[in-house]
């Protein structure tokens, strides 16, 4: 079954401080994976997409990678801002026009 | 551009009572979804269209209707509303399908008791 599985489900950190989202995904055949950012009442809004062929793909401060052997990819935060309070969501399309698989998200809180 | 617009933020509905969720583009994107959003849940997909006058079932259509009669509209329209449809609904659009990010309004936050 075509999955993608989020975590932590939440995480809460001081400003300034780092962290690492991680996002893993059952979906074959594989082609691309995006991460959204979705402030608390407002529509997701994308941050970057990696392809099968990308390791590591930066955005200002947000950095993604991504391992296609092992299914996994991952959202790093540096230098972490109360702006940056919101859920992330990994996105993963599964073939055809309208099948994307989207995770449950990681709630994030920086904390001043 | 003002992207993707809905309306209403807000709407709290009785149980049987219809609605029209609007969702509005001034982007030209050819391709228009819905989508529900509920607590600790992915984002499910209602309907989507390619194009105006075509329009297709995603993973949980039942109770909703839309139309797509223009490339700019693409309205959800809940009949005989109940508990169930209680959520979040995101509109979004993308140009085609190589394009594959989508551009999201800001949701309507959708209450029936």
């Amino acid at each position: 079954k075509n999955q993608v599985e989020q975590s932590p489900q939440s995480l809460i950190i001081l400003e300034g401080k780092n962290c690492t989202l991680q996002c893993n995904y059952t979906v074959s055949p594989f082609s691309n994976l995006r991460w959204y950012k979705q402030d608390t009442g407002r529509g997701p809004v994308s941050l970057t997409i990696m392809t099968f062929s990308e390791n590591t793909k930066s955005n200002g401060r947000y950095t993604a990678t991504l391992d296609a052997d092992t299914k996994q990819s991952s959202l790093h935060i540096t230098a972490s801002q109360l702006s940056d309070s919101a859920s992330y969501i990994c996105v993963v399309p599964s073939g055809g026009t309208y099948k994307y698989i989207f995770g449950t998200g990681t709630r994030l809180k920086v904390l001043a | 551009n003002a992207g993707v617009t809905q309306t209403p933020k807000f709407r709290i509905l009785k149980i049987g009572q219809s609605m029209t969720l609007q969702c509005a583009q001034d982007m030209n994107h050819n391709y228009m979804y819905w989508y529900r959003q509920d607590p600790g849940m992915g984002l499910k997909l209602i309907y989507y269209s390619v194009g105006a006058g075509i329009t297709d079932k995603g993973e949980v259509p039942n109770g909703y209707n839309v139309s797509r009669s223009t490339t700019e509209d693409f309205p959800l329209r809940l009949e005989l509303a109940a508990p169930s449809q209680t959520s979040v609904y995101f509109c979004a659009s993308r140009l085609d399908r190589t394009k594959d990010g989508y551009t999201f309004g800001s949701g309507t936050r959708l209450t029936v008791v």
